[in-house]
């Protein structure tokens, strides 16, 4: 069963405008990680923002704020005051603490598109 | 500070040839992950070392991928011999430290293509 779910290939947004990613995981650790990086055209992964599952609070990160909803099991990503250089691949990503290690398991990704 | 560089940036070779990727981490990064992304698809965990000890390489495919970090500095991962289906972007990542919330830092990855 896929543990990390995104389920829009591709999004396009309005330049200056707010927007969500999706992501939903799925695990039964009770210690968690949730990741989400960037890949612009130049092809580095760039490290955004993490949430840990026992976060009280939503974390934030400039623009990037991280909506944690843990009964859902949802990670969104969401954007605010698109950028044209926001244009990229986007990977949420989890890291199950009491049973996978140090591995980081990727969804397949979002490719945001984003307008002037 | 220098980023996680990988080299070589492209390559591509025939079914049957050998390859040998290489990632240069961050000095002073103890973990050195290789990741693998076929496309259109998730990426993947390959192995994961701690200096130079291989700490889990259950994501590695097959006997025909080698992985080695000698002295706990830079990786090798050699495909040997090369199929259709190691096609992808291979990517190697650093990290310093067992802290949780640790990113990685990613290189720039490896396009392979075998034909």
């Amino acid at each position: 069963a896929q543990k990390i779910t995104q389920t829009q290939p591709g999004m396009f947004v309005q330049e200056k405008e707010a927007v969500t990613l999706d992501c939903t995981y799925d695990t039964s650790d009770p210690s968690y990680g949730l990741f989400w990086y960037k890949q612009p055209s130049s092809g580095e992964m760039i490290f955004l923002i993490y949430q840990g599952s026992y976060d009280q609070q939503n974390a934030t990160e400039g623009r990037y704020s991280l909506n944690f909803q843990k009964a859902r099991k949802s990670a969104n990503l969401v954007i605010s005051a698109s950028q044209l250089g926001d244009s990229a691949m986007y990977f949420c990503a989890m890291r199950e603490f009491n049973t996978g290690g140090f591995k980081t398991i990727f969804g397949a990704g979002t490719r945001l598109f984003v307008k002037a | 500070e220098a980023g996680v560089t990988q080299f070589p940036s492209h390559s591509v070779i025939e079914k049957g040839q050998t390859v040998t990727l290489r990632c240069d981490p961050i000095s002073g990064h103890d973990n050195l992950y290789w990741y693998r992304r076929v496309m259109g698809k998730e990426i993947k965990f390959l192995l994961h070392f701690v200096k130079e000890s291989k700490q889990d390489e259950s994501g590695m495919p097959n006997n025909r991928f080698l992985a080695e970090r000698t002295g706990g500095t830079y990786s090798t991962l050699k495909v040997q011999p090369a199929e259709l289906e190691d096609s992808g972007v291979y990517f190697c990542a650093s990290s310093q430290g067992r802290l949780a919330n640790y990113g990685y830092t990613f290189g720039s990855g490896t396009r392979l293509t075998v034909v």
